[in-house]
């Protein structure tokens, strides 16, 4: 049974620049893309891209290229996304997510706020 | 991008009745890249239906999928208050993926 465990809320000023993380078990880590999917009230869910542990390649959208950056660490199965340049259009929750037959497996999310 | 565009946003139905949930797509989707989640309030999504009508592990029968090209659809055949959460529509078959807005389905 796969289980992604993601980081803790964050509180950040804008400006600066947050990194959470995702830690994967119960699966083979470096065999499955991992995405990152927004969610607000007003935009609903968006994708932000993926990143596929066995190699480090990348794919995002390109609503979010210089905005969020997805990196993983294979020693430890996590994947992170660091976002840069906070505004409040920032503000929400953001989930990690594994793919196979659809997003199979999802984190609890991360709430990010954005304080000016 | 395609534009998942989903109806009703919002409606409520009553134990026991048949419900139905659309989801129109600005472009045709290959039936192989929708997927369907379900989302209860402070939870994250879970996978509900792919490959437009493939139940996913522990979804109850009375859920079914059909669809192809921009129109497709989630049916509940018996309603439940278990049932009551939003839902919403998915696609891979073209970058960016894309979600749908959602339904918000209430029980009565």
């Amino acid at each position: 049974q796969a289980y992604l465990q993601q980081s803790g809320a964050e509180l950040v000023r804008s400006g600066a620049s947050v990194k959470m993380s995702c830690k994967a078990s119960g699966y083979t880590f470096t065999s499955y893309n991992m995405h990152w999917v927004k969610q607000t009230p007003g935009q609903g869910l968006e994708w932000i891209g993926y990143i596929y542990p066995g190699n480090g390649g990348t794919n995002y959208n390109q609503k979010f290229k210089g905005k969020a950056t997805l990196t993983a660490d294979t020693s430890s199965s996590t994947a992170y996304m660091q976002i840069s340049s906070l505004t409040s259009e920032d503000s929400a929750v953001y989930f990690c997510a594994r793919s196979s037959l659809g997003f199979d497996y999802w984190g609890q999310g991360t709430t990010l706020t954005v304080s000016s | 991008q395609i534009v998942l565009t989903q109806s009703p946003a919002i409606m409520s139905a009553s134990p026991g009745e048949k419900v139905t949930l659309t989801c129109s797509a600005s472009s045709s989707v290959s039936s192989s890249y929708l997927y369907w989640y379900q989302q209860k309030p402070g939870s994250s999504p879970k996978l509900w239906i792919y490959s437009t009508s493939n139940l996913a592990s522990g979804v109850p029968a009375r859920f079914s999928g059909s669809g192809s090209g921009t129109s497709y659809s989630l049916t509940i055949s018996s309603m439940e208050a278990e049932d009551a959460a939003s839902y919403f529509c998915h696609q891979w078959s073209s970058y960016p993926f894309t979600f749908g807005s959602g339904t918000k389905l209430e029980i009565k």
